[in-house]
C-alpha cells in the first residue's frame, strides 16, 4: 500500500455536467476525509466517514454534492450540474481512529469546469 | 471568519540559515495542530505535531512552538535546505470529527 490513491488526477468539464471522483485510502485507516482547495488558500473541509458511515458534513457541500464510502473502503465523491465556481483541487485524506493522528493525504483530482 | 491565519504569504531565508514560519488561531476549542509541507501538483505531506497539552515539539530540523495564551504556533527548520522549499500550512483540530481546518499557507524559499 504506497498512500492514498486519488483519481483522475485532472477533469475537464463542461458546465452542467456531472463528475464524479474516487479515493482508495490507506487500507488500515478506518476515517476518509475530502477536502477541497482553491487558488491561494489552504484545503477546507467537506465531509469525512468513519468506516462507511458519513458522520459530518461541511456547510460548503451544497446539495448538488454528494459523497459516499461503500463497505467502508474506497469513496466517490460525486458534483451533479457542475458551475464553474466548482473548479478547485479536490483532495481526500485518510487516517487512524484514534484522537490525535496525522491525516495522510492523496495528490488530489484538479477540477476545471468551462 | 479564518479561524486558523498565516499572514505572510511567502519567506525567503537563505540555506543553511533558521527558517521561521507563524501561526495564529482563534478559536479556543483547537486541541491538537499539525504543520503540513505542499509541493506543487501534490497533496499535502505531513510534517510535524503538537498536542495543546505541550508547548514544544521537536524531529530533527523541525520544532513546532505552541504558545496557548497568544493563540499562536510557529514552526522553525534549522539549518534550511533547499529541499524545504515548498508551501507550509498550518492545521488544528477540534471536535469528535477530528477534521483539519488549515491556514492559506507561506510559500518558503530556500537561496542556496
Amino acid at each position: 500500500d504506497t498512500g492514498v490513491s486519488q483519481n483522475p488526477r485532472h477533469k475537464i468539464t463542461k458546465r452542467g455536467q456531472n463528475v464524479t471522483f474516487r479515493c482508495d485510502p490507506i487500507s488500515e485507516h478506518n476515517r476518509l476525509y475530502w477536502y477541497r482547495q482553491t487558488l491561494g488558500q489552504g484545503p477546507e473541509f467537506l465531509t469525512y466517514f468513519q468506516n462507511e458511515a458519513q458522520l459530518e458534513k461541511s456547510r460548503l457541500l451544497s446539495d448538488r454534492f454528494s459523497a459516499e464510502r461503500p463497505k467502508g473502503s474506497f469513496s466517490t465523491l460525486e458534483i451533479q450540474r457542475t458551475e464553474q465556481g466548482d473548479s478547485a483541487m479536490y483532495l481526500c485524506a485518510s487516517s487512524f481512529f484514534h484522537k490525535n493522528t496525522e491525516a495522510f493525504f492523496g495528490q488530489g483530482t484538479r477540477l476545471t469546469v468551462v | 471568519d479564518q479561524q486558523v491565519k498565516q499572514n505572510s504569504p511567502s519567506l525567503s531565508v537563505q540555506e543553511g540559515r533558521i527558517s521561521i514560519l507563524n501561526c495564529d488561531y482563534t478559536n479556543s476549542m483547537f486541541d491538537y495542530f499539525l504543520w503540513y509541507k505542499k509541493y506543487p501538483a501534490e497533496g499535502p505531506t505531513f510534517l510535524i505535531s503538537i498536542s495543546s497539552i505541550k508547548d514544544k515539539n521537536e524531529d530533527g530540523r523541525f520544532t513546532v512552538f505552541l504558545n496557548k495564551s497568544a493563540k499562536h504556533l510557529s514552526l522553525h527548520i534549522v539549518p534550511s535546505q533547499p529541499g524545504d522549499s515548498a508551501v507550509y500550512f498550518c492545521a488544528a483540530i477540534s471536535g469528535s470529527a477530528r477534521q483539519l481546518t488549515f491556514g492559506s499557507g507561506t510559500q518558503l524559499t530556500v537561496l542556496p
